[in-house]
Formats: structure tokens, sequence, C-alpha cells
């Protein structure tokens, strides 16, 4: 199987401070994993491209100081939001492509932000 | 940028009908994939259908796509209670840059039972 996972499932946190959520590709590498976030009843929108090793690219509108992507490992990718307001409240997906695969994201159960 | 529309938005059928949802996009595409996502949980991989691919079925689920027209369908035949969710299709673009998918709005189908 491909499983992705995702901690926290949910957090809820105080305006101006930083949450970070894991990404974890638990049977299989990673070289890519993308960050997705999903507004209630919308769509999920596409946020930024995690490559291991390297800096993420970011989607147009997309802050890259206020949501850092750290992906260390060939397993493991973090978004951090930093200090965070109530309109960052979200629920933010992450999925993970096999190193070597060019098609099929496998997605994580997601993380629910909520921001007080 | 949001490129893929859906319709219906939603969509309320009997259990045992057939449920048809549409879905178009704009750029060349790779592939394009369906997923169901279940209220406030994460998304389940339905089926791919490839650029060069014009149908495709997985169990009760049948995938068309016309690249000409830039759309694609989803069929879910005998339909079951257990089938209520959303459904979005998402693109893979063939141009270069960043190749995340591309959402469409999504379908909400209801399966009264």
């Amino acid at each position: 199987g491909a499983v992705v996972s995702q901690h926290p499932s949910r957090v809820i946190c105080k305006s101006g401070t930083s949450v970070k959520i894991e990404c974890r590709s638990l049977d299989f590498q990673a070289t890519t994993m993308f960050w997705y976030r999903q507004f209630p009843k919308q769509s999920l929108m596409l946020m930024a491209t995690s490559n291991e090793g390297s800096k993420a690219t970011y989607e147009q509108g997309v802050e890259k100081d206020k949501f850092l992507i750290n992906h260390a490992s060939l397993t493991l990718s973090t978004l951090t939001v930093t200090s965070a307001h109530p309109e960052d409240s979200s629920f933010y997906i992450c999925s993970a492509r096999k190193s070597g695969g060019r098609e099929t994201q496998y997605f994580g159960p997601g993380t629910r932000l909520l921001v007080l | 940028s949001q490129q893929g529309e859906e319709d219906p938005q939603a969509l309320s059928i009997q259990e045992g009908e057939n449920a048809t949802m549409n879905c178009s996009y704009k750029t060349s595409i790779n592939n394009l994939q369906w997923y169901r996502q279940n209220s406030g949980r994460g998304l389940v991989h339905l089926i791919l259908i490839r650029s060069n691919e014009r149908e495709k079925h997985s169990g009760r689920l049948r995938v068309t796509l016309d690249t000409s027209k830039k759309s694609s369908s989803l069929l879910i035949t005998a339909s079951r209670a257990a089938d209520t969710a959303s459904y979005f299709c998402a693109s893979a673009s063939s141009g270069g840059g960043a190749d995340g998918l591309t959402f469409g709005k999504g379908t909400h189908l209801i399966i009264q039972p």
C-alpha cells in the first residue's frame, strides 16, 4: 500500500501562535509532497510543492514566510503556519508522490486547524 | 489557480439509481483523477484516466474523458447510501512548472435510502 499520515489530526491554537503540521509517507519514499488547503464547503487549493532537500515552490498568493515548508527527509514534510490568525483556520491536506512515480498522489487524512 | 468546474454542485438521487457528475478543466493535462471525500475527512482516490484514454471502468465507476472539450464525467451505477459524499475531479497539467493537482469545485452527492 501507500499510506500517508498527518499529525496532528486537529489543532486549536490562539491567534499569534505558530502551528506545525507533519506529513509522513509511512511505507514509501516521497521525493515530492504537496500541501493543499480546503476551506469549509470548498474545494482543495494547492498551496505549495515540497521537494526533498530543496526549497518549496509556492502557488501564487501563498505567503512563503507565513507557511513555512520543510522537507528534510524522503518520508517527512512539515508545514508551519506562523503567527496564525482566525482566517488561517482551515483543513490542511498533504499528499505524497512516490520517488520515481509520476502520476498518483497519495493523500493524508488532513489536519483541521482552528485559530481562536 | 482553481480551474476545474463541476456540475452539478449538488445531486440527490434514490438508492439504486445512477449518478452522473461532470467536470471541465482549462489547460492541457497528463491525466485526470476523481476523488471522493466524506464530510470533514481525507480524500479517497477513485480512478485515474490518462489524456490518451477515453473511457475507464472500475467496479461501479465509469469515467470518460473528452480532451477536445476539456471535460470528464464520472458515472456511479446502482448507487448505495454509502456513496453519499463529495466528489472532486483533479487534473494534472502537462505544462511545465508546479505539478500539483488542480481540483474542481466538487459535487455533493446524496443518496436517499
